[in-house]
């Protein structure tokens, strides 16, 4: 089974509809992270949380929101999606306190908003 | 100006030629440079981490940084097929994971057999 997993794979939605993607490791690990990534634009940081109780922002975090549910599970919100969220959604996590310790990346949501 | 400038490809060479990869950056505080594996329909891996200028080798593959002309290569040798996927170059200014990390665009790479 994979260490981190993400659903839907694939959402196409509506503008203005609530969307919720969902994330779980079974690492063990303390971090997550939500990126996005786009084309000629790379992976950009919408939130990350070092624990149950630690959620920050990343760089482009306008127009979304976070859940920790528990050590293994993290989910990003839509609240009123629009047609320039549309972009493939990564979630990560990692056990170490550098940037040189290991992301593992999940394998990622494919997200169209109409 | 983007902070991190990667050509997006796509580069199709045979297989075992010598690769070069390659990013710009303007931000003259990153130290700390990253190179991520994308393999299609895949989330990105971690390939190699170099800190500061100089090189670092790891079987085929070698990370090399210049800082005085802030940029950064990652080669490879003797290319696979399986070396197939997206290249993305990373890097930061600070070394907790707290830090912001700034991601190319990635580079598209395709080695015919």
């Amino acid at each position: 089974d994979a260490d981190v997993t993400q659903t839907p794979r694939n959402r196409i939605t509506k503008t203005g509809k609530r969307i919720m993607l969902e994330c779980s490791q079974t690492k063990g690990h303390d971090r997550m992270y939500w990126y996005r990534q786009d084309p000629g634009l790379g992976l950009r940081l919408i939130y990350y949380s070092f624990d149950v109780k630690d959620i920050n922002k990343g760089e482009i975090s306008d127009g979304y929101s976070v859940s920790r549910q528990a050590q293994a599970k993290f989910s990003l919100s839509l609240e009123s999606a629009i047609p320039n969220q549309t972009a493939l959604y990564f979630c990560a996590t990692t056990s170490g306190g550098s940037i040189f310790d290991e992301q593992f990346f999940g394998p990622g949501t494919r997200l169209t908003v109409l | 100006q983007k902070e991190v400038e990667q050509d997006p490809g796509p580069l199709s060479v045979p297989e075992g030629a010598i690769v070069s990869l390659n990013c710009t950056y303007s931000n003259s505080a990153f130290q700390y440079f990253m190179w991520y594996r994308q393999y299609s329909r895949k989330g990105p891996e971690l390939l190699m981490y170099t800190y500061s200028s100089g090189n670092k080798e790891d079987g085929r593959f070698t990370a090399q940084v210049d800082k005085s002309s802030k940029y950064i290569s990652l080669f490879i040798r003797d290319s696979q097929p399986s070396d197939s996927a997206t290249y993305l170059c990373a890097m930061s200014a600070g070394y907790s994971s707290a830090s912001k990390i700034i991601f190319g665009s990635g580079t598209r790479l395709s080695i015919r057999p």
